[in-house]
Order: C-alpha cells, then structure tokens, then sequence
C-alpha cells in the first residue's frame, strides 16, 4: 500500500498568517491527491481534488501544488474559521490511504 | 441538496456482524462510484472500501478484506457494509462518501458509530 506523510502533525497559527501542509507519498501518485478539512464531530469536507483543483465551494484561500511524490496545501491567509484538522487522501491505488492529519490551532 | 445518510450503527460485542446503510438523495445514485471511510475515536480516517457505480467492482483496505462486504442498491439509492467477526479496532465512527469523477470524496454522510465490546 501507499504510504502518505504528512507533516507537521500540528502548527500553531494566528490569523492572518499564510499555513502550509505537505504530504509525501512513499511512491509516485501523479496529481491523485486530494486535500480534506475536519472540524470537531464534523465529517471531512473536500478542499483539493486531483491536487490542485479547488473544490466547488472551498475558499480561494486555499490552494494545492505537487505531482509524484511530494505535495503541498497552503491556506494564503488563515480565517477563525479554518482552525481544523486537514488530511491529505491519495486515490491513485487501492487501498487507499490518508495523511496522518495536520490539525491547525489558535497561536 | 444532495445528501447522504447512514444508519445501522451501535454496540455489539467481538465476534458479532452488523450491517450499516447508507441512503442517498438529492442526485442520481445510481451514476456514483462510493466509499466508506471510518475514524476510530480520537484517531485519524481510514479508507475502508469502495464500490463501483454498478456494483461490479468493489476493493477492501487489507484491515477488512474477508470481514466485510460492501453492496449497493441502486434502486433504492442506498449502499450497504456488511461487517462480520467484528473486533475491538473495528470501534469506530463510519462514514459513506460519494466519488467525484476525479476520484476525490466530495459528499459525506454525517457518520454512524460502531462500537465494539464486551
């Protein structure tokens, strides 16, 4: 199976500042590669799909970049309402498997 | 609005089966390629498995495969997984989640939980 690295596994953030995130997958996946945002109770809400394509929905603030290996989210100016956990999900084999989680706190 | 709704969820004990649901509305069922995906308490998603829009295809994480079946009733807008000789780590909340074209999970079900014990 695919291996997917995410890191960091936590950041402290104030708003206003510009987030990234970065998964590594253990081998090459293209650009099948989506991004997910998480709040507390709450199911994943798609951001990023086919790593760079924003999701219908999702603010511009978001963004994705990366093909093969190593790929990236950037948050260009972090809301209140963005404080989150994020997961990356590659879908270019199965199984498919998730980023271990970043989760996006208050500095 | 397109929604998506599981149900089924609950307590058994190790060893036991239990079948979760998932009823979709809102779009055409039918065209959807779908997924389930869990998160144990506290803990991070997992992809579980995946069904093809006709049912034909299905794949299994390596955690599952054996145990459980996923299926689907076009008909009825609603997917089935059927999980047997379930164990402590099975614990979890389950998600179904449609597929985009793209492959990405775009429409998610508000979860079920499963908990596993004796």
């Amino acid at each position: 199976a695919i291996q997917m690295t995410q890191s960091p596994s936590s950041l402290s953030a104030s708003v206003g500042d510009r987030v990234t995130i970065t998964c590594r997958a253990s081998q090459g996946i293209r650009n099948d590669l989506g991004w997910y945002q998480q709040k507390p109770g709450k199911a994943p809400k798609l951001l990023i799909y086919a790593a760079s394509s924003l999701h219908s929905g999702a603010p511009s603030r978001f963004s994705g970049s990366g093909f093969g290996t190593d790929f990236t989210l950037t948050i260009s100016s972090l809301q209140p309402e963005d404080f989150a956990t994020y997961y990356c999900l590659q879908d270019n084999s199965y199984p498919w498997t998730f980023g271990q989680g970043t989760k996006v706190e208050l500095k | 609005e397109e929604h998506l709704v599981e149900s089924g969820g609950g307590l058994v004990q190790p060893g036991e089966s239990l079948r979760l649901s998932c009823a979709g509305s809102g779009f055409t069922f039918s065209s959807y390629e779908m997924n389930w995906v869990r998160q144990a308490p506290g803990k991070g998603l997992e992809w579980v498995s995946y069904i093809s829009s006709s049912g034909t295809t299905v794949y299994y994480a390596d955690s599952v495969k054996g145990r459980f079946t996923i299926s689907r009733d076009n008909a009825g807008n609603s997917m089935s997984l059927l999980m047997n000789s379930l164990r402590a780590d099975d614990t979890a909340v389950y998600y179904c989640a449609r597929e985009l074209i793209a492959g990405a999970l775009d429409c998610w079900g508000q979860g079920t939980l499963v908990t596993v014990s004796s």
